[in-house]
């Protein structure tokens, strides 16, 4: 009973440094979505994603990539981390975005760039 | 485009009281809305869901109505309790699901 899965829960970057944060469902589902959560802020989508081999942005997508070979995966990629990348990651996945269906959540990845 | 606005907190509360937490949202056409609740530590998790115009979602004590007119979907609950404490935000779906700021509940003693 995974539903969505991160890794890692925690990170310790150096300014510069690159890493990517994993995701992957096992819902069969196809929306798959990134957000970051700030104090104050609430959440804040990054980049989503409604189907294998298709990305869009977000509000907040400068300093981040993304890719999508298969339904299952979503990997968030930080190419050259900066400080005001600390924070809380969310991974979401969904059957669908218009109608009725739900957002799941990972359980976070908190990540300090220092 | 789409956007969901909610109550500013933080909100402090005694146990047993009763709770508010205000959510508007604006559309194009008719979204579903949610209300998702993060415990200290944790991702978001679903609370309530309301699919269509008057529609009421419940759980755990907790409720919310659709309501069309006023594009609101208000959180509510009779008496709170210490283990509601949390952060409670509001959701609608679109192209993308666009969430509130979050209102972070305290219940005291």
């Amino acid at each position: 009973n995974a539903g969505v899965t991160q890794t890692p829960k925690f990170q310790v970057l150096k300014t510069g440094q690159s890493m990517t944060l994993q995701c992957a469902q096992d819902m069969n589902h196809e929306y798959m979505s990134w957000y970051r959560q700030d104090p104050g802020m609430g959440l804040r989508l990054i980049h989503y994603s409604v189907g294998a081999g298709i990305t869009d942005q977000g509000e907040v997508p400068n300093g981040y990539n993304v890719s999508r070979s298969t339904t299952e995966d979503f990997p968030l990629r930080l190419l050259s981390a900066a400080p005001s990348q600390t924070s809380v990651y969310f991974c979401a996945s969904s059957y669908q975005t218009r109608g009725t269906g739900e957002l799941f959540f990972g359980e976070g990845s908190r990540l300090t760039v220092l | 485009g789409n956007s969901v606005t909610q109550m500013e907190g933080p909100v402090t509360l005694s146990e047993e009281a009763f709770l508010t937490i205000n959510c508007t949202y604006t559309a194009t056409g008719y979204p579903s809305l949610f209300w998702y609740v993060q415990y200290p530590g944790e991702g978001l998790q679903l609370l309530l869901k309301a699919t269509k115009a008057d529609d009421k979602g419940s759980n755990k004590g907790f409720e919310a109505t659709y309501r069309k007119e006023t594009t609101s979907f208000h959180l509510e609950k009779g008496s709170v309790q210490v283990s509601d404490s949390a952060v409670y935000f509001c959701a609608s779906t679109g192209n993308q699901f666009y969430f509130g700021t979050g209102t972070s509940l305290t219940v005291i003693p």
